[in-house]
């Protein structure tokens, strides 16, 4: 089983509409969560990291972790065509900092 | 202001030869990773390093060798090249290990015919 799941997608959603994608992960010791945005033919950009449980917002994304329920989510409102792209869920354990563990991606495409 | 370059984008091996993939980095990071990406299958680490002449290894790091003599630089060396080898191949650095997360370089495409 692998220590970080992702929803395998991919998504197709109108502009403008709300987008929730999700990540289970299986570690206890995980307590940084990261989300990347890769463009086609890219590297993966960063896009927000949290520190243990709780939310946090930037602009149209909102990064959530529940580490109760191993369950974290990015949420991006009014969605654009330009936010069409893979998201990479993305964990550490502050223990074994020089490691982060990928999930396989969500490929998003928003629909003008 | 380069941040993370890859050299080369693309590479065609035949099975058996060996090369090296570059990566520098002009941030002052202390954390370098390589990890390779492989359709439905994610960023799957091959070997890390926290520090000049620090190394460790990934989840896949069969085939694959690391050395990190200075902060910059973080070469990946293939010894004997395998189709499986054929990948995307990412480097990546870190100022230190908390969220502040990874800037990647744009990649090096591997082929092994």
């Amino acid at each position: 089983q692998k220590e970080v799941e992702q929803d395998p997608g991919p998504l197709s959603v109108p502009e403008g509409a709300i987008v929730s994608l999700n990540c289970t992960y299986s570690n206890s010791a995980f307590q940084y969560f990261m989300w990347y945005r890769q463009y086609s033919r890219k590297g993966p950009e960063l896009l927000m990291y949290t520190y243990s449980s709780g939310n946090k917002e930037d602009g149209r994304f909102t990064a959530q972790v529940d580490k109760s329920s191993k369950y974290i989510s990015l949420f991006i409102r009014d969605s654009q065509p330009s936010d069409s792209a893979t998201y990479l869920c993305a964990m550490k354990d502050v223990t074994n900092a020089g490691k982060s563990t990928f999930g396989d991606g969500t490929t998003l495409t928003v629909k003008p | 202001n380069a941040g993370v370059t890859q050299t080369p984008k693309f590479q065609v091996l035949k099975t058996g030869q060996s090369m090296t993939l570059q990566c520098a980095q002009d941030m002052n990071h202390e954390y370098m990773s390589w990890y390779r990406q492989d359709p439905g299958m994610g960023l799957r680490l091959i070997h890390y390093s926290v520090g000049a002449g620090i190394t460790d290894q990934g989840e896949v790091p069969n085939g694959y060798n690391v050395s990190r003599s200075t902060t910059e630089d973080f070469p990946l060396r293939l010894l004997s090249a395998a189709p499986s080898q054929t990948s995307v191949y990412f480097c990546a650095s870190s100022y230190d290990g908390t969220g502040n997360g990874y800037t990647f370089g744009s990649g090096t495409r591997l082929t092994v015919v």
